[in-house]
């Protein structure tokens, strides 16, 4: 079993919709959870991070982790063709090293 | 605009030859990764450092990979001898320990023939 999975898609939405980008990780003393977006040739940028079960939004974004269940997923509302890249969902374990650990990403399409 | 540098940002090579990949991470960090991406495995996080300490280059093949920080401005990745499964992106992030935050660079394509 791979310490963060992700389904790889393509997740094809239509512009204006909701894009929901889910993740599941081992660790269950995970404590840290990331989310990242990689456009075609480009290197990973944060966008979302959570620390605590519950919703926490951004804009458009809103990040969702539930321990209990060891999941943590990503909301886009109003998806935009801007918003298509992918979405890598990334885990601090919990021997507090710090050492981060990335799922393979889900690629999100939206389409005008 | 703080940013994390990689050089060089392409390189191509022959199989059996030394590769080093340079990454100056954003001052004040001290945290650097080392990751390699490719289609079929993603991200793989290849070794890390803390404050210019190795915390953790289980992720590494020994054999041919080594991974420094000869100061906290600096973070190298050898691979010695270069094989063609050795082609890939490899990136170095830098952050700051308590926050877990990481800023990546632009990436080094490596390709070994």
């Amino acid at each position: 079993q791979k310490e963060v999975e992700q389904n790889s898609g393509p997740l094809s939405v239509p512009e204006g919709a909701i894009a929901s980008l889910n993740c599941t990780y081992s660790d269950r003393g995970s404590q840290s959870f990331f989310w990242y977006r990689q456009y075609s040739g480009k290197s990973p940028e944060l966008i979302m991070f959570i620390y605590s079960n519950g919703d926490k939004e951004d804009g458009r974004f809103t990040a969702q982790l539930n321990k209990a269940s060891q999941y943590v997923s990503l909301l886009i509302r109003d998806s935009q063709p801007s918003d298509s890249a992918t979405y890598l969902c990334a885990v601090v374990g919990s021997s507090n090293t710090g050492k981060l650990i990335f799922g393979q990403g889900t690629t999100l399409q939206v389409k005008p | 605009d703080a940013r994390v540098t990689q050089t060089p940002r392409h390189k191509v090579t022959e199989m059996g030859q030394e590769v080093t990949m340079r990454c100056q991470p954003i001052l004040g960090h001290n945290t650097v990764f080392w990751y390699r991406q490719t289609m079929m495995q993603g991200l793989e996080l290849l070794a890390y450092f803390r404050n210019r300490a190795p915390l953790d280059d289980s992720g590494m093949p020994k054999d041919r990979f080594s991974a420094e920080m000869p100061d906290a401005t600096l973070a190298t990745l050898k691979i010695q001898p270069s094989e063609p499964r050795d082609s890939a992106v490899y990136f170095c992030a830098s952050g700051l320990r308590n926050n877990e935050k990481l800023f990546f660079g632009s990436g080094t394509q490596l390709s070994v023939l």
